[in-house]
Protein backbone atom coordinates (compact mmCIF):
# COMPACT_ATOMS: atom_id res chain seq x y z
CA UNK A 1 0.00 0.00 0.00
CA UNK A 2 1.69 2.89 -0.95
CA UNK A 3 1.75 6.42 0.40
CA UNK A 4 1.22 9.75 -0.30
CA UNK A 5 3.22 9.81 -3.99
CA UNK A 6 4.41 13.66 -5.36
CA UNK A 7 5.70 14.60 -8.41
CA UNK A 8 8.03 15.96 -9.36
CA UNK A 9 10.15 16.12 -6.26
CA UNK A 10 12.40 18.92 -7.63
CA UNK A 11 11.12 21.60 -9.78
CA UNK A 12 13.08 24.33 -11.20
CA UNK A 13 11.36 26.88 -13.61
CA UNK A 14 12.32 30.33 -14.42
CA UNK A 15 10.17 33.58 -14.24
CA UNK A 16 7.24 33.70 -16.04
CA UNK A 17 6.72 29.83 -16.55
CA UNK A 18 4.62 27.54 -14.82
CA UNK A 19 4.78 24.51 -12.73
CA UNK A 20 2.19 21.78 -11.98
CA UNK A 21 2.81 20.05 -8.74
CA UNK A 22 0.98 16.14 -8.78
CA UNK A 23 0.42 14.84 -5.51
CA UNK A 24 -1.18 10.82 -5.79
CA UNK A 25 -2.91 10.38 -2.27
CA UNK A 26 -3.08 7.06 -0.33
CA UNK A 27 -5.14 4.14 -1.69
CA UNK A 28 -8.90 4.69 -0.31
CA UNK A 29 -8.27 8.18 0.91
CA UNK A 30 -10.17 10.86 -1.28
CA UNK A 31 -9.30 14.07 0.82
CA UNK A 32 -6.29 15.63 -0.11
CA UNK A 33 -4.44 18.98 1.10
CA UNK A 34 -1.76 21.17 -0.04
CA UNK A 35 0.39 22.85 2.12
CA UNK A 36 3.40 25.33 1.80
CA UNK A 37 6.59 25.73 3.12
CA UNK A 38 8.68 28.75 2.84
CA UNK A 39 12.41 28.61 3.67
CA UNK A 40 12.72 29.24 6.61
CA UNK A 41 9.25 29.20 7.45
CA UNK A 42 6.62 27.10 8.82
CA UNK A 43 4.28 24.99 6.83
CA UNK A 44 1.43 27.08 6.29
CA UNK A 45 -2.52 25.16 5.08
CA UNK A 46 -2.77 26.45 1.03
CA UNK A 47 -5.97 24.36 0.06
CA UNK A 48 -8.45 21.20 0.91
CA UNK A 49 -9.86 18.91 -1.78
CA UNK A 50 -12.22 16.24 -2.23
CA UNK A 51 -12.85 14.57 -5.41
CA UNK A 52 -13.87 17.29 -7.71
CA UNK A 53 -14.79 19.63 -4.98
CA UNK A 54 -12.64 22.40 -3.54
CA UNK A 55 -13.70 22.52 -0.24
CA UNK A 56 -11.50 25.71 1.60
CA UNK A 57 -8.94 27.54 -0.28
CA UNK A 58 -8.69 30.13 2.14
CA UNK A 59 -5.05 29.88 2.31
CA UNK A 60 -4.42 30.05 -1.28
CA UNK A 61 -2.88 33.19 -3.19
CA UNK A 62 -5.46 35.21 -4.69
CA UNK A 63 -3.81 35.07 -8.28
CA UNK A 64 -1.67 32.63 -10.41
CA UNK A 65 -2.35 29.27 -7.96
CA UNK A 66 -4.67 26.98 -9.02
CA UNK A 67 -5.62 23.48 -7.58
CA UNK A 68 -7.24 20.17 -8.78
CA UNK A 69 -8.54 16.95 -7.93
CA UNK A 70 -10.25 15.30 -10.76
CA UNK A 71 -12.34 12.03 -10.75
CA UNK A 72 -9.46 9.97 -12.34
CA UNK A 73 -5.62 11.12 -11.37
CA UNK A 74 -3.78 12.87 -9.26
CA UNK A 75 -4.31 16.26 -7.60
CA UNK A 76 -2.84 19.36 -9.06
CA UNK A 77 -1.77 22.15 -7.65
CA UNK A 78 -0.70 24.88 -10.74
CA UNK A 79 1.22 28.06 -10.55
CA UNK A 80 1.02 30.14 -13.22
CA UNK A 81 3.65 32.67 -14.39
CA UNK A 82 5.95 31.83 -11.54
CA UNK A 83 7.76 34.05 -9.33
CA UNK A 84 11.02 33.73 -7.04
CA UNK A 85 8.87 34.40 -4.22
CA UNK A 86 7.06 30.83 -4.83
CA UNK A 87 10.52 29.29 -4.54
CA UNK A 88 9.46 26.44 -1.50
CA UNK A 89 8.75 23.37 -0.73
CA UNK A 90 4.85 21.86 -1.47
CA UNK A 91 3.68 19.11 0.61
CA UNK A 92 0.45 17.51 0.25
CA UNK A 93 -1.54 15.24 2.52
CA UNK A 94 -4.40 12.71 2.38
CA UNK A 95 -6.91 11.46 4.66
CA UNK A 96 -9.65 8.84 4.52
CA UNK A 97 -11.91 11.24 6.43
CA UNK A 98 -13.45 14.21 6.01
CA UNK A 99 -12.91 17.23 8.38
CA UNK A 100 -11.86 17.07 11.24
CA UNK A 101 -11.37 13.67 12.64
CA UNK A 102 -8.47 12.13 9.99
CA UNK A 103 -5.51 10.99 10.40
CA UNK A 104 -2.77 12.90 7.96
CA UNK A 105 -0.12 11.20 5.60
CA UNK A 106 1.95 13.29 4.43
CA UNK A 107 3.63 13.01 0.73
CA UNK A 108 7.80 13.63 0.58
CA UNK A 109 6.67 16.94 -0.90
CA UNK A 110 7.83 18.88 -4.10
CA UNK A 111 10.35 21.31 -4.30
CA UNK A 112 10.23 24.24 -6.08
CA UNK A 113 13.36 26.72 -7.28
CA UNK A 114 12.48 29.45 -9.74
CA UNK A 115 15.34 31.40 -11.22
CA UNK B 1 1.20 36.22 18.52
CA UNK B 2 0.91 33.08 16.28
CA UNK B 3 -2.02 30.84 17.02
CA UNK B 4 0.28 27.79 18.09
CA UNK B 5 3.75 28.61 20.21
CA UNK B 6 6.28 25.67 20.36
CA UNK B 7 9.62 26.00 22.60
CA UNK B 8 11.97 25.89 22.03
CA UNK B 9 12.85 26.75 18.73
CA UNK B 10 16.41 25.05 19.00
CA UNK B 11 17.10 22.28 21.46
CA UNK B 12 20.79 20.23 21.96
CA UNK B 13 20.65 17.00 23.79
CA UNK B 14 23.34 14.43 24.05
CA UNK B 15 22.67 10.44 23.42
CA UNK B 16 20.41 8.96 26.10
CA UNK B 17 18.75 11.75 27.41
CA UNK B 18 15.05 12.68 28.03
CA UNK B 19 13.50 15.17 25.70
CA UNK B 20 10.67 17.17 25.91
CA UNK B 21 9.02 19.72 23.40
CA UNK B 22 6.06 22.18 24.54
CA UNK B 23 2.99 23.07 22.36
CA UNK B 24 0.67 25.90 23.28
CA UNK B 25 -2.29 27.11 21.20
CA UNK B 26 -5.15 30.06 21.79
CA UNK B 27 -7.63 28.31 19.38
CA UNK B 28 -10.39 25.65 20.05
CA UNK B 29 -9.26 22.50 18.25
CA UNK B 30 -10.55 19.30 17.21
CA UNK B 31 -7.22 17.51 17.33
CA UNK B 32 -3.49 18.44 17.32
CA UNK B 33 -1.13 16.45 15.33
CA UNK B 34 2.80 16.07 16.01
CA UNK B 35 4.96 15.80 13.20
CA UNK B 36 8.83 14.97 12.36
CA UNK B 37 10.84 16.40 9.67
CA UNK B 38 14.18 15.67 8.47
CA UNK B 39 16.04 17.79 6.54
CA UNK B 40 15.23 17.91 2.93
CA UNK B 41 12.48 15.29 3.61
CA UNK B 42 9.36 14.67 4.26
CA UNK B 43 7.18 14.77 6.98
CA UNK B 44 6.16 11.87 9.28
CA UNK B 45 3.06 12.15 11.19
CA UNK B 46 4.02 10.84 14.87
CA UNK B 47 0.51 11.53 17.15
CA UNK B 48 -2.51 12.71 16.50
CA UNK B 49 -4.23 13.58 20.12
CA UNK B 50 -7.65 14.83 21.52
CA UNK B 51 -7.70 13.58 24.65
CA UNK B 52 -4.94 12.10 27.22
CA UNK B 53 -1.51 10.58 25.81
CA UNK B 54 -0.32 8.36 23.21
CA UNK B 55 2.66 6.50 23.14
CA UNK B 56 4.58 5.25 20.45
CA UNK B 57 7.86 3.43 20.92
CA UNK B 58 9.88 5.99 22.67
CA UNK B 59 8.30 8.74 22.18
CA UNK B 60 5.66 9.72 24.02
CA UNK B 61 2.43 13.00 23.52
CA UNK B 62 0.31 14.22 25.88
CA UNK B 63 -2.45 17.06 25.78
CA UNK B 64 -3.98 19.00 28.52
CA UNK B 65 -7.60 20.52 26.24
CA UNK B 66 -8.22 22.87 29.35
CA UNK B 67 -4.87 24.37 29.44
CA UNK B 68 -4.55 24.39 25.58
CA UNK B 69 -1.07 22.49 26.19
CA UNK B 70 0.28 19.61 24.50
CA UNK B 71 3.87 18.37 25.06
CA UNK B 72 6.02 15.48 23.21
CA UNK B 73 8.57 13.72 24.70
CA UNK B 74 11.61 11.42 23.88
CA UNK B 75 12.72 8.75 26.42
CA UNK B 76 16.51 7.57 25.63
CA UNK B 77 17.22 9.85 22.38
CA UNK B 78 19.53 8.91 19.37
CA UNK B 79 21.01 11.04 17.17
CA UNK B 80 18.50 9.46 14.47
CA UNK B 81 16.20 11.32 16.62
CA UNK B 82 17.54 14.77 14.93
CA UNK B 83 15.14 16.69 12.91
CA UNK B 84 12.42 19.19 13.46
CA UNK B 85 9.15 18.38 15.37
CA UNK B 86 6.18 20.14 14.34
CA UNK B 87 3.18 20.98 16.37
CA UNK B 88 -0.14 21.28 14.37
CA UNK B 89 -3.63 22.42 15.43
CA UNK B 90 -6.93 21.50 13.90
CA UNK B 91 -9.59 24.02 14.60
CA UNK B 92 -12.94 22.78 15.25
CA UNK B 93 -14.11 25.09 13.43
CA UNK B 94 -12.65 24.01 10.01
CA UNK B 95 -10.73 21.47 8.20
CA UNK B 96 -7.35 23.44 7.63
CA UNK B 97 -4.07 22.79 10.35
CA UNK B 98 -2.36 25.37 11.96
CA UNK B 99 1.37 24.58 12.52
CA UNK B 100 3.87 25.75 15.11
CA UNK B 101 7.17 27.37 13.88
CA UNK B 102 8.66 23.53 14.76
CA UNK B 103 11.49 22.56 17.47
CA UNK B 104 15.06 21.89 15.43
CA UNK B 105 16.46 18.76 17.85
CA UNK B 106 19.74 17.82 17.46
CA UNK B 107 21.08 14.65 19.68
CA UNK B 108 24.64 14.51 19.73
CA UNK B 109 26.59 10.94 20.41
Amino acid sequence: NAGVMQNPRHLVRRRGQEARLRCSPMKGHSHVYWYRQLPEEGLKFMVYLQKENIIDESGMPKERFSAEFPKEGPSILRIQQVVRGDSAAYFCASSPFTGNTGELFFGEGSRLTVL
Amino acid sequence: KNEVEQSPQNLTAQEGEFITINCSYSVGISALHWLQQHPGGGIVSLFMLSSGKKKHGRLIATINIQEKHSSLHITASHPRDSAVYICAVRETSGSRLTFGEGTQLTVNP
